[in-house]
Formats: structure tokens, sequence, C-alpha cells
């Protein structure tokens, strides 16, 4: 069965990056694109961008440019988030999920908590 | 960007009744919109595509309508297992994402 495994809770300072991971298994990983989603209580789900998993290209929405990073190891089926220069307002959760347009599988998403 | 105001906010129904949620789009998003369910703690899960497109294994209860910039989501026969928040989100203009209906029962 498909499943996207996420990496642990990040508990980070500002000012400092962290890089979450998104494991698939269950399907071809470069057949899909792995996009990212932002989750708060107060600004909702945001789209952050994905990566084309064969190509390694990528698609950021224009507020997080500059602020995540993509990539994709093919040769473990897992993709990577990093978020830099972190300040308070990155606190949320994070996903990974399968597909650039609609999103048919999620990880458990990943806590970044970002505090002095 | 396109915006996505979902109605109402939250809501509160009974067991076996029919359960409708809108969305509205601020400009015409051709059917290119999704719902999602997502339980406390959970991660959100894929409903219905393309407006009307049951995803594969989602109880037929479920059911999606509306073109342009007015779609719906109908619950019918509102189960126990149904209370969560629901969100649209549409993929014809970048993607955005609705603020939500959270489903209670009464």
């Amino acid at each position: 069965q498909v499943q996207l495994q996420q990496s642990g809770a990040e508990l980070a300072k500002p000012g400092s990056s962290v890089k979450i991971s998104c494991k698939a298994s269950g399907y071809t990983f470069t057949s899909y694109d792995i996009s990212w989603i932002k989750q708060t209580t107060g600004q909702g789900l945001e789209y952050i961008g994905y990566i084309n998993t064969g190509s390694g290209g990528t698609y950021y929405n224009e507020k997080f440019k500059g602020k995540a990073t993509l990539t994709v190891d093919k040769s473990s089926s897992t993709a990577f988030m990093q978020l830099s220069s972190l300040t308070p307002e990155d606190t949320a959760v994070y996903y990974c999920a399968r597909r650039w347009y609609y999103f048919d599988y999620w990880g458990q998403g990943v806590m970044v908590t970002v505090s002095s | 960007d396109i915006r996505m105001t979902q109605s109402p906010a939250s809501l509160s129904a009974s067991l076996g009744e029919t359960v409708n949620i809108e969305c509205l789009a601020s400009e015409d998003i051709y059917s290119d919109l999704a719902w999602y369910q997502q339980k406390p703690g959970k991660s959100p899960q894929l409903l219905i595509y393309n407006a009307n497109s049951l995803q594969n294994g989602v109880p037929s209860r479920f059911s999606g309508s509306g073109s342009g910039t007015q779609y719906s989501l109908k619950i019918n026969s509102l189960q126990s297992e149904d209370v969560a928040t629901y969100f649209c989100q549409q993929y014809n203009n970048y993607r955005t994402f609705g603020g939500g209906t959270k489903l209670e029962l009464k």
C-alpha cells in the first residue's frame, strides 16, 4: 500500500535550518511528484511547492521562495524539504503529499517548533 | 491568488442527516477542485477530485458537485466517523485551500 513516512518532530532556534524527510513506499517513486504543504491554526493549509521526483525539477509558491528548498534522493525513494532562516512564523505542521495538483496520499506530518 | 471561501465555518448535525458544505472560488476554476477530510491529529485524506470524482475507497455517501466558482460537498446519512474538518482545494491556478468546515455531531 502507498505510504509516505515523514521524519520526526523538530525543535529549532530562530535563524537555524531544519531538513525533514518523506520516504515513499508501495509505488514507483519516480512516477509521481511530491508536494509539500504547511498547516497552522491561524493560516490554515498553504501550498509550499513540489518536486518532480524523476527530474528533480521544482516549483515553489512565491511566498516560500528562499524559505524552502526541495530535493530528492531517488535511490532511497525519499524527498526532502529544508527550511532556512527559521522564525516563529515557521512553527507549523509540514506535510508531504503525492502528486502536484490534488493530493491523494499524505505523510503523517512533521511538527516544527521554532523557539529560543 | 485564487481565494477559496468555505461555508459554514462550523456545522452541527445529527446522525443520519444530510450535510452540505459550500466552497466559493474568487474566479472560475473549471472544476479543478478537491475535497479533503481531516480528523483530529491526523493528516488530510482525499475524498473528491475534479469536483465530482470519488476517490477510491471513499464511501458513496460522499459526493461533490458544482462548476465555475461554486462547489459543494454533500454527505448523505451522516455517520459518527464523519466528524472531522473538511477542506476544499483548487488546482486550476497554483494551489489554494479553503479555511475549513468543522463538522460536529448534534
